[in-house]
């Protein structure tokens, strides 16, 4: 039982670039979530997606489009990429109801 | 989204000290969770707490829903508790997703 997954671990791209960060859970979780954590704040809600085949923007959506590929799986893409978006992106899942809410290890990115 | 404020921002204790940590948030919530990001980035739940009192070992924590407040304690510090601490919160609004206050940094010293 792995919990939440996220690939990769560490990405540098240039300004421009696109890329698409992989998350998947497997606790049979009906809700996935997007967050973002710049440095010496807490997590922002970017997307998430509260059962299979919706998605619903959080507080902070521009820049970021995302992908409910089935229950398990749930991608964020940066179209072209900002170093606004120089980030450490997290993803999580709950079991889409009130629960408890566990995070995958995060995605490290810088945009140079 | 709700509004989630964490205090102190900035702790110093010596190891065996205790301390409180203190979450107050603007609206009704079915989530309540706490949170150690350890000095590599991970985030560790240490408890879901919507309402109620729960212990685990050297931390406990109470969440008073009606008054809009959660208490995270940690009795008998460690090294190893340094990091920061977050309390999120959430309801049915936006799917239960989490509204995370600023954190507040730990630091526990020898």
């Amino acid at each position: 039982n792995a919990g939440v997954t996220q690939t990769p671990k560490f990405q540098v791209l240039k300004t421009g670039q696109s890329m698409t960060l992989q998350c998947a859970q497997d606790m049979n979780h009906n809700s996935m979530y997007w967050y973002r954590q710049d440095p010496g704040m807490g997590l922002r809600l970017i997307y998430y997606s509260a059962s299979e085949g919706t998605t619903d923007k959080g507080e902070v959506p521009n820049g970021y489009n995302v992908s409910r590929l089935n229950k398990r799986e749930f991608s964020l893409r940066l179209e072209s990429a900002a170093p606004s978006q120089t980030s450490v992106y997290f993803c999580a899942s709950n079991p889409g109801e009130p629960g408890e809410q566990y995070f995958g290890p995060g995605t490290r990115l810088t945009v140079t | 989204g709700i509004q989630v404020e964490q205090s102190p921002p900035d702790l110093i204790l010596q190891e065996g000290a205790n301390s409180t940590l203190r979450c107050n948030f603007s609206d009704s919530v079915n989530n309540l969770q706490w949170f150690h990001q350890n000095p590599w980035g991970q985030l560790i739940n240490l408890f879901y707490i919507p309402s109620g009192t729960k212990q685990n070992g050297r931390l406990s924590a109470t969440t008073v829903a009606t008054e809009r407040y959660s208490l995270l304690y940690i009795s008998s510090s460690q090294t190893t508790d340094s990091g920061v601490y977050f309390c999120a919160v959430g309801n049915s609004n936006s799917g239960y997703a989490l509204n995370f206050g600023k954190g507040t940094s730990l630091l526990v010293t020898p």
